[in-house]
């Protein structure tokens, strides 16, 4: 069964320090999505890409994290200098199109957690 | 006031009794509603979606939407310690306004089937 790859599942950092997060969408998704969720909350948006074009990053914090997707396939979010009020879940998700954005799917994540 | 709010429970019910989940939301322009399961340290996995009103089933799920209330349900029939999740709405405009596909999350409910 397809699905979305992510790593590191866990990381622990000091803030100040440089964090990478890894995503690989299920093949053939041209659409790509990271999402932020802090304990007892729901998922929010950060960046969308289309292919390897941003489609919005309006809730990215730009001064310190950044998002890119090369070639159009896996992706990856930084953050530098991370915070502690960082400490979060980073999904990544995917949809096949645009069009099919209703039906996104999730990886498995990557908890931060900033000391 | 959240666009979407949902009450983070927990919910325990005992096995094999009917659970019924609800959302409510402000943005009349909200067009696909979508349930996701979220095990405890998981990605949210996609159960169903549902365009505009009406009712669908898959299984022992059925969804409802009520635009006129703005309400929406999740029912689960025969339910199963398995079941046992945070179980997330999420909402999306339809795209001709363009802009980000991002979803919209209510805060989740936690839900225990016990034995």
């Amino acid at each position: 069964e397809a699905e979305v790859a992510q790593s590191p599942r866990y990381k622990i950092t000091e803030k100040s320090q440089a964090v990478a997060f890894w995503c690989d969408p299920i093949s053939g998704h041209a659409t790509l999505y990271w999402y932020r969720q802090i304990l007892g909350q729901g998922p929010e948006l950060l960046v969308q890409f289309q292919d390897e074009s941003v489609v919005d990053d309006s809730q990215l914090p730009k001064d310190r994290f950044s998002a890119e997707r090369l070639k159009g396939v896996d992706s990856t979010l930084k953050i530098q200098p991370a915070e502690l009020g960082d400490s979060a879940m980073y999904l990544c998700a995917s949809s096949l199109t645009r069009t099919t954005s209703y039906e996104q799917y999730f990886g498995p994540g990557t908890r931060l957690t900033v000391t | 006031q959240k666009e979407v709010e949902q009450d983070p429970g927990p919910l325990s019910v005992p096995e094999g009794a009917i659970v019924s989940l609800n959302c409510t939301y402000s943005n009349s322009a909200f067009q696909y509603f979508m349930w996701y399961r979220q095990y405890s340290r998981k990605g949210p996995e996609l159960l169903m979606y549902t365009y505009s009103s009406g009712n669908k089933e898959d299984g022992r799920f059925t969804a409802q939407v009520d635009k006129s209330s703005k309400y929406i349900s999740l029912f689960i029939r025969d339910s199963q310690p398995s079941d046992s999740a945070t179980y997330l709405c999420a909402m999306k405009t339809g795209r001709s306004g363009g802009g980000a596909d991002g979803l919209t999350f209510g805060k989740g409910t936690h839900l225990i089937i016990q034995p």
